[in-house]
């Protein structure tokens, strides 16, 4: 099975900030990588899919890139909604991984 | 407005059965998987299983085969997870979300969740 390995778990930044998110995957997984955040007590929500394209209605700071085994999640100017889980996640073969999330929390 | 509207919490019983829905609108729910999430307390996102209504095609993830059962009602536009009995380490929300598995291989829409309670 691919397994799906974020960094940093936990990352501090403050309004304004420019972030990056990693996801590496223990195996090429070509672009079949997407991203969603998680506010406490909410589903998540998709943000980035096919590892650079942006759901609709998502706002332009947020962008993905990446392929084969290494990924990352960029928000490029932090607002204060922003503060919350990110995980990725990975489809192959009717199987979904996700993984284990990146907390985003303020400094 | 595409949905998906999940049944309400629940606290059961060790040894107990359960069955929780996810009823999806605003879209043709034959041709879309529905795929369920669990999320343990204060942990992260594992997939369960997906299900094609259409056919009634259905995965699990290696980690819950055999652990529950995921079907689908085309005819009342529902999916379901079933437990025939519940552990306490079932304690958890419950999502069920759906795939788009023909440009986007991404969760798009998600249910709210259903939290389920299992005491010993």
């Amino acid at each position: 099975d691919i397994q799906m390995t974020q960094s940093p778990s936990t990352l501090s930044a403050v309004v304004g900030d420019r972030v990056t998110i990693t996801c590496r995957a223990s195996q090429s997984i070509s672009s079949w990588l997407a991203w969603y955040q998680q506010k406490p007590g909410k589903a998540p929500k998709l943000l980035i899919y096919k590892a650079s394209s942006l759901e609709s209605g998502v706002p332009s700071r947020f962008s993905g890139s990446g392929s084969g085994t290494e990924f990352t999640l960029t928000i490029s100017s932090l607002q204060p909604d922003d503060f919350a889980i990110y995980y990725c996640q990975h489809y192959n073969s009717y199987s979904h991984t996700f993984g284990q999330g990146t907390k985003l929390e303020i400094k | 407005e595409v949905q998906l509207v999940q049944s309400g919490a629940e606290v059961k019983k060790a040894g107990e059965s359960l069955k929780i829905s996810c009823k999806g609108s605003g879209y043709s729910f034959t041709s879309y998987w529905i795929g369920w999430v669990r999320q343990m307390p204060g942990k992260g996102l594992e997939w369960m299983g997906i299900i094609y209504p259409g056919d009634s095609d259905t995965r699990y993830s290696p980690s819950f085969e055999g652990q529950v059962t995921v079907s689908a009602d085309k005819s009342i536009t529902t999916a379901y997870l079933q437990w025939s009995s519940l552990r306490a380490s079932d304690t958890a929300i419950y999502y069920c979300a759906r795939p788009e598995m023909a440009y986007k291989y991404a969760f798009d829409i998600w249910g709210q969740g259903t939290m389920v309670t299992v005491s010993s």
